[in-house]
């Protein structure tokens, strides 16, 4: 999880409420991910980052939004939107070179 | 969708058996890789495949790839107790997008 910080660690979320997960690295990393896991499964890719002020939609990116104005920094927005967004996230870099990703430890997003 | 589908779902065994999973993936692809995740922790890497090799070792990890039939299996050899987790496969058709399988639960029993 070196180098790659994600917070909190757990969030709650009441009806309506837009909500922001934090994923900062330095690892001078240029690609970063957003992924969901549900309780028992797989990681479905939520949003993706190849370059600053460039990102691209996963294969579920309704109901979430995302930035990236600086290299460091990928914030994921949980919007009003998203009718089930009980989940864990995870946040993932990639280097230039590298084809491995490397994760956070994740953020615990339950509605209240 | 999940690029990747993984067998079985879950898998005991006993301390010092030797473990496999199972992958089948949909589209064609530049490498696969497996990634480990202990209980509400990240993943963390393993083992990369490209897709013009069939077989590659790491440790007591043994990673297959056959690309005719889209299916990748990886062979954990004298388990551990401390190999306990859950294991995934994943695909990558080029840089950008990176999908993830369904996951096998691994327990060893000590």
């Amino acid at each position: 999880d070196g180098g790659i910080t994600q917070s909190p660690k757990y969030l709650f979320r009441k009806e309506g409420q837009n909500v922001t997960l934090s994923c900062e690295q330095n690892l001078n990393h240029d690609a970063m991910y957003w992924y969901r896991q549900d309780p028992g499964q797989g990681l479905r890719l939520i949003y993706y980052s190849q370059i600053v002020n460039d990102f691209q939609k996963g294969d579920i990116a309704e109901g979430y939004s995302v930035s990236r104005e600086k290299k460091e920094s990928f914030p994921l927005t949980v919007t009003s939107a998203q009718k089930n967004p009980t989940a864990f996230y995870l946040c993932a870099t990639r280097g230039r070179s590298d084809e491995k990703l490397f994760f956070g430890s994740g953020t615990q997003l339950s509605v209240l | 969708s999940q690029q990747g589908e993984e067998d079985p779902q879950a898998l005991s065994i006993q301390e010092g058996e030797n473990a496999t999973m199972n992958c089948s993936y949909k589209t064609s692809i530049n490498n696969l890789q497996w990634y480990r995740q202990n209980s509400g922790r990240g993943l963390v890497h393993l083992i990369l495949i490209r897709s013009n090799e069939r077989e590659k070792h790491s440790g007591r990890l043994r990673v297959t790839l056959d690309t005719s039939k889209k299916s990748s299996s990886l062979l954990i050899t004298a388990s551990r107790a401390a190999d306990t987790a859950s294991y995934f496969c994943a695909t990558s058709g080029g840089y950008q997008k990176v999908t993830f399988g369904t996951g096998t639960k691994l327990q060893v029993i000590p």
